[in-house]
């Protein structure tokens, strides 16, 4: 079973420019998250999705970013202007709801697009 | 606030050695507590996940502990091998299940 994909891996871009980022789950996975991570922290959640539905974006800064999952299936998150400050690892996951007997869903992780702003 | 805390920071054992690594948490209310481990350029990949009731859990030479009382959790590794230089992220997960609270990590590598 193919793991949740992104693309591109790397993304050099010059500040003030627009970026995009792309993300395919898991097969059958409803839920989504994009998560930002900077040089020696953990993830921070940018939004999480539901479906088609963005059901958390409380972290999501709006001036500039903007997410999408038109079908429920794949999504972008979409960077307008850049700024320096946004130099990170974006990361996508998902999952599917809880298996029989656990009380918990475990997040599937893609590798991640490294993004440089010059 | 909820927050969680790892130590140390980083650290630097050579291969074979076995080594702990340390999470305190300040979460309410608790749902549960996992162990990630991300390599370079990857994405965490879980290792174990410990509801309340759990105190240990393992996954091979993995081995996570967890004291709910103290609100602390320890990984092991023993017998480390050199693909075990990565970090590692303590999570604990708010009663929702979807809101997670990372640590920072720790830098573990291992030396031949």
């Amino acid at each position: 079973e193919a793991g949740v994909v992104q693309s591109p891996r790397y993304k050099i871009i010059e500040k003030k420019q627009p970026v995009a980022f792309w993300c395919n789950p898991i097969s059958g996975h409803n839920t989504l998250y994009w998560y930002r991570q900077n040089l020696g922290q953990g993830p921070e959640l940018l939004i999480r999705y539901e479906n088609e539905e963005a059901v958390d974006d409380s972290q999501l800064p709006k001036d500039r970013f903007s997410a999408e999952r038109l079908k429920g299936v794949d999504s972008t998150l979409k960077i307008q202007p850049a700024e320096l400050g946004d130099s990170a690892v974006y990361l996508c996951a998902s999952n599917g709801k809880g298996e029989a007997g656990t009380i918990y869903n475990e997040q599937f992780f893609g590798p991640g697009t490294r993004l440089t702003v010059l | 606030k909820n927050q969680v805390e790892q130590n140390p920071q980083s650290l630097i054992i050579l291969e074979g050695k076995n080594c702990t690594l340390q999470c305190n948490y300040t979460v309410s209310p608790f749902s549960n507590l996992r162990w990630y481990k991300q390599d370079t350029g990857r994405g965490p990949v879980s290792l174990t996940i410990m509801t309340f009731s759990e105190n240990t859990k393992s996954n091979g030479r993995y081995t996570a502990t967890l004291d709910a009382d103290t609100k602390q959790s320890s990984l092991h590794i023993t017998a480390s091998q050199l693909s075990d230089s990565a970090s590692y992220i303590c999570v604990v997960s708010v009663d929702s299940n979807y809101q997670l609270i990372w640590g920072a990590g720790t830098k573990l590598i291992i030396k031949p």
